[in-house]
Formats: C-alpha cells, sequence, structure tokens
C-alpha cells in the first residue's frame, strides 16, 4: 500500500516561494505520474499538476507561471515550488499518486501565506 | 477552462437511502471523470474513475455513469460510513473539480 508524507514549511511570508516536498513508501516513484493538489476555503479543490518520474510535467495554466515540480528518485520524492504566494495560495496542499486522477493522496499540509 | 458544476450542493439523506449527485462539464470531458468521497480533515479517497470505473476496493453501492457533459453517481443503499463530501474531477484537459456536494443525515 502506497504512503504519501507532504513536508515543509507551514508559514511563507507573502511574496515568497512556497516549496513542498512528498516522500513516497510502498512504492517505487518510477514508473508513476505524481499529483499536487490544494483545497482552499474560498476555491475547493484546485488542481496544481503532475509530473511523471523522468521529469515530464502538466501545470494548471492559471499557476504555471509560478509553479515548477521536480523528481528526486535516488530519495523517492517529489516536491513542488511556487513562487511569488500571496494570501489566496494559502490552504491544504496534497501530494498524490497518479495523475489522471490522482488516485492515493497524502494526508495533506496546511499552508498559509502571512507576514 | 472547463467548468464542472455539481448539484445538489447539500443533500439530506437516510441510512438505506438511493443516493444520486449529479455533475456537469461546461464541455465534454468524454469519459474522463473521477468521483471522490472527503471526510473532515481527511483527504479525499478516489472512488470511480472514467466515468464508470470503481476502484479496488470500494464497495459495489457506489456507482458512475455519464458521458459528455453530464455524469452521476449514485449511492444504491447510503450506509453510516458514507456521510461525507463528494466531488467530481474532470481530467479531460488538466484537471477541474467540482465545488462538492456534502451528503448529511436526515
Amino acid at each position: 500500500q502506497v504512503q504519501l508524507q507532504e513536508s515543509g514549511p507551514g508559514l511563507v511570508k507573502p511574496s515568497e516561494t512556497l516549496s513542498l516536498t512528498c516522500t513516497v513508501s510502498g512504492a517505487s516513484i518510477s514508473p508513476y505520474w505524481w499529483s499536487w493538489i490544494r483545497q482552499s476555503p474560498g476555491k475547493g479543490l484546485e488542481w496544481i499538476g503532475y509530473i511523471y518520474y523522468s521529469g515530464s510535467t502538466s501545470y494548471n495554466p492559471s499557476l504555471k507561471s509560478r509553479v515548477t515540480m521536480s523528481v528526486d528518485t535516488s530519495k523517492n520524492q517529489f516536491s513542488l515550488r511556487l513562487s511569488s504566494v500571496t494570501a489566496a495560495d494559502t490552504g491544504v496542499y496534497y501530494c498524490a499518486k497518479g495523475g489522471e486522477p490522482p488516485e492515493d493522496w497524502g494526508q495533506g499540509t496546511l499552508v498559509t501565506v502571512s507576514s | 477552462d472547463i467548468q464542472m458544476t455539481q448539484s445538489p450542493s447539500t443533500l439530506s439523506a437516510s441510512v438505506g437511502d438511493r443516493v444520486t449527485i449529479t455533475c456537469r462539464a461546461s464541455q465534454s470531458v468524454n469519459n474522463w471523470l473521477a468521483w471522490y468521497q472527503q471526510k473532515p480533515g481527511k483527504a479525499p479517497k478516489l472512488l470511480i474513475y472514467k466515468a464508470s470505473t470503481l476502484k479496488s476496493g470500494v464497495p459495489s453501492r457506489f456507482s458512475g455513469s455519464g458521458s459528455g457533459t453530464e455524469f452521476t453517481l449514485t449511492i444504491s443503499s447510503l450506509q453510516p460510513d458514507d456521510f461525507a463530501t463528494y466531488y467530481c474531477q474532470q481530467y479531460d484537459s488538466y484537471g477541474t473539480f467540482g465545488q462538492g456536494t456534502k451528503v448529511e443525515i436526515k
């Protein structure tokens, strides 16, 4: 049974970069797609994007200019970076196995954008 | 962007009831439609993908149907564990979620 665990700062200042890592256990990063999704009271569930183990990506067009995803196969991890954050980026961030659709999700981590 | 609209937003039902939730897409998503169940404080759990394929381990009382722009999630006999919020997601063009349907106890 695959398990995913998000990690990273719970508080990020406006205009800075949000960085999260998802550690995968119970499955190898290859040869799968891996997703990031977020949830906020105001916007509900929002698909951020996904990355293939080889590094190919697909991002939400509304976030594409600020999003970077990467994979570290040696550590069985994948990561999310979201730049120039504002309060609107506050929410629970989930990582998940699978891209279309995300099938197994981590428990989520709350990220608050505030000074 | 493809918009997904669920109805109703809230549904009151009793144990044993047959429950149907509808999800409409602003344009065709073919059959690239998933359904999730979410309980408070927990991550969404995938129930159905490709509109009607039940994920392994999901009880058979859950079923999905539809194609193109209109889809339904049916729970044939509501159980106590089924009171939760349900979301649809299209993955034909990027990924968009519906706003959710809360199934509450009547």
